[in-house]
């Protein structure tokens, strides 16, 4: 089985001002990673992905997550936030070789970004 | 990209009703959906995964005769909650795979449920 955690449940942090959401997980076999975004009364998309290759994955609206496979992690970064980055983000994990395209989530941080 | 629709988006009904809710792949066929509920301030919490063809499958826990779900065709699949109660209310969000393990699932917008 896997298993998500997600350090943080609440972040603020000022707008212009770096931010960092941690993501451990658990899995004795290999997976593939994610992050979501959830905006407010709304479903998730897709933020970035580890399946191979480059353990450092960025996004189109400057975020960025590094694999790290020895601390079994997959952290998120922005080095400079805006307010429209204000949202619940999800850390997931899906098992290589699955057929059933099962995630498997963290608990979820909530960023606040304050003017 | 895939896309995934889910309807309506916000219902308020009395305490019994039933209401149904309905998941649309609109651009790629999905052999797998997905649904969840989530909580205030929580995760999401895996309800059901859907096949087309068969019966769905539940997680422990999650009563099938009260939610059910009917996975008719490629494109659609539909959650009725049965004799919804206040504690029922919930925001329900579903997802369709489109057989991609480097994109497993592509979510829809949700719907709030509301029992009064």
């Amino acid at each position: 089985a896997q298993s998500v955690t997600q350090l943080d449940s609440q972040v603020p942090v000022f707008e212009e001002a770096p931010v960092e959401l941690r993501c451990n997980y658990s899995s004795s076999v290999s997976v593939y990673l994610f992050w979501y975004v959830q905006y407010p009364n709304q479903g998730l998309q897709l933020l970035l992905k580890y399946l191979s290759g480059s353990t450092l994955v960025e996004s189109i609206n400057g975020f960025e997550a590094e694999f790290n496979k020895s601390q079994t992690s997959f952290h998120l970064r922005k080095p400079s936030v805006h307010i429209s980055d204000t949202a619940e983000y999800f850390c997931a994990v899906s098992v290589i070789g699955s057929n059933d395209y099962k995630l498997s989530f963290g608990a979820g941080t909530t960023v606040t970004v304050r003017a | 990209g895939a896309v995934v629709s889910q309807h309506p988006s916000r219902v308020i009904c009395k305490s019994g009703t039933s209401v149904k809710i309905e998941c649309r792949s609109l651009d790629f066929q999905a052999t797998t959906m997905f649904w969840y509920r989530q909580f205030p301030k929580k995760s999401l919490m895996l309800m059901a995964t859907s096949n087309e063809g068969s019966k769905a499958t539940y997680e422990q826990g999650v009563e099938k005769d009260k939610f059910l779900i009917n996975h008719a065709s490629l494109t659609l699949s539909t959650l009725t909650v049965t004799s919804a109660h206040p504690e029922d209310s919930s925001f329900y969000i579903c997802s369709a795979s489109s057989g991609g393990l480097d994109q497993p699932q592509h979510f829809g917008d949700g719907t709030r449920l509301s029992i009064l």
